[in-house]
């Protein structure tokens, strides 16, 4: 069974512009999280998707985030346009109902 | 409020045992888990504890859970160079029980030494 992928690993962009973050789950999962690291800090959740349904995105920083999961498999976050301070590393994970989250890599972004 | 606290870094020698140690405040934390972080990689589910119970152990690692204090400890027995990672403590509370939402602490740097 594949885990969970997250492409790309890496990206590096300029501030102002737009990145889009793409997280594929574990097949049969339709629990879909985001979460980020910033700076060395905590892993802060940012949105829970079940499905095609947002459920919670009580976490998403501010309007410049827009995340999707169109037909309920794999998920994007889009930031637009990219600032300094969304830099880190962004982190999906994804389980069934009741079960422990599995995690992907992880996508580190610079904005510089 | 949901805050989850752990030290930032632990030094232990190839052999020894290695205690990792969080603190949460929110009472109602149903499960805890431990997650691990090796170099370039993501995070890796350990081991996990359900708020009932006080001791969980797995192979060689014990997870100790004194709810009184709301204290979490993993303990990694003849620790190997290999468990080199950063360790997160992660909890879910009972108002995230229906959600899965996960509160991770800051994440600790185990460095184990040959």
């Amino acid at each position: 069974e594949a885990g969970v992928t997250q492409f790309p690993s890496h990206s590096v962009i300029e501030k102002g512009q737009t990145v889009t973050l793409r997280c594929d789950p574990i097949s049969g999962h339709d629990n879909l999280y985001w979460y980020r690291r910033v700076m060395g800090k905590e892993i802060k959740f940012l949105l829970h998707f079940v499905k095609e349904s947002k459920q919670d995105e009580s976490g998403m920083p501010n309007n410049r985030f827009l995340a999707e999961r169109t037909g309920g498999t794999y998920s994007t976050l889009k930031v637009q346009p990219a600032e300094l301070e969304d830099s880190g590393v962004y982190f999906c994970a994804s389980s069934r109902p009741g079960g422990a989250a599995f995690f992907g890599q992880g996508t580190r972004l610079t904005v510089v | 409020g949901e805050d989850v606290e752990q030290s930032l870094f632990l030094s232990v020698r190839e052999g020894d045992s290695s205690v990792i140690n969080c603190t949460y405040t929110d009472s109602s934390s149903t499960y805890l888990y431990w997650y691990k972080q090796e170099p370039g990689a993501g995070l890796q589910l350990l081991t996990y504890i359900f708020s009932n119970m006080d001791m969980k152990q797995d192979q060689r690692l014990t997870v100790l859970l004194n709810k009184k204090d709301k204290h979490l400890s993993l303990r990694i027995a003849d620790t190997q160079t290999g468990d080199s990672a950063i360790y997160f403590c992660a909890e879910i509370t009972a108002g995230s029980s229906n959600t899965g939402k996960l509160i991770f602490g800051q994440g600790t740097t185990l460095q184990v030494k040959p």
